[in-house]
């Protein structure tokens, strides 16, 4: 078990520019989550997928995100139209399906840097 | 609401205790979360505690939970340097799937 892997660590683009992001949850999880974080601030949480299947999406995720998991595994996280306000840094987290949902693990997180 | 309160900084010296503190709102909480993040990586989930529990002791952490305040507070016995990070207390209400996270304290520990 190597733990929740997400890939790029870091990000640096251009504003208007598409970016995606993956996500390997650890591999008997099959609860995945994807969070926010900025500056001097909390995670706050985006959206949330059992199996392949997304089933919470916050207000904060606006129209330019979409966020997929085809096949139950690895997760991506992509933002059209990029801009600065989306620099932050993206964490992924899975859980247990059942006995135990509560214990969130998070990934290393990709840092965005919106330029 | 569901808002997470901390205070900002705490300082210790090396080999004291350290308390950090929290404060929820959501009294539908089911699970209450410590977690900690260095510099530049992800959260590491420290403990967490069942919200029928007063306290839960792990190690060089113990953790305690007052409801009827809803306060919690995460002592680390003995703190190191390596201790030094960002410490976010977390809550999961009942019936829903996301952690909502305090803002985080900043613990520094001088020698």
């Amino acid at each position: 078990d190597t733990g929740v892997s997400q890939d790029p660590r870091h990000k640096i683009t251009k504003r208007g520019q598409n970016v995606t992001f993956r996500c390997d949850p650890i591999s008997e999880h099959n609860r995945l989550y994807w969070y926010r974080q900025t500056l001097g601030q909390g995670p706050e949480f985006l959206t949330y997928f059992q199996n392949e299947a997304q089933l919470e999406k916050s207000r904060l995720l606006s129209d330019r995100f979409s966020a997929e998991r085809p096949k139950g595994s690895f997760s991506t996280l992509e933002i059209q139209r990029t801009e600065q306000g989306d620099s932050a840094m993206y964490l992924c987290a899975s859980s247990l399906g059942s006995g135990s949902v509560y214990e969130q693990y998070f990934g290393p997180g990709t840092r965005l840097t919106v330029t | 609401g569901e808002d997470v309160e901390q205070s900002l900084f705490l300082s210790v010296r090396e080999g004291d205790s350290s308390v950090i503190n929290c404060t929820y709102t959501d009294s539908s909480s089911t699970y209450l979360y410590w977690y900690k993040q260095e510099p530049g990586a992800g959260l590491q989930l420290l403990t967490y505690i069942f919200s029928n529990m007063d306290m839960k002791q792990d190690q060089r952490l113990t953790v305690l939970l007052n409801k009827k305040d809803k306060h919690l507070s995460l002592r680390i016995a003995d703190t190191q340097t390596g201790d030094s990070a960002i410490y976010f207390c977390a809550e999961y209400p009942g019936g829903g799937n996301k952690l909502t996270f305090g803002t985080g304290t900043q613990l520094k520990v001088e020698l």
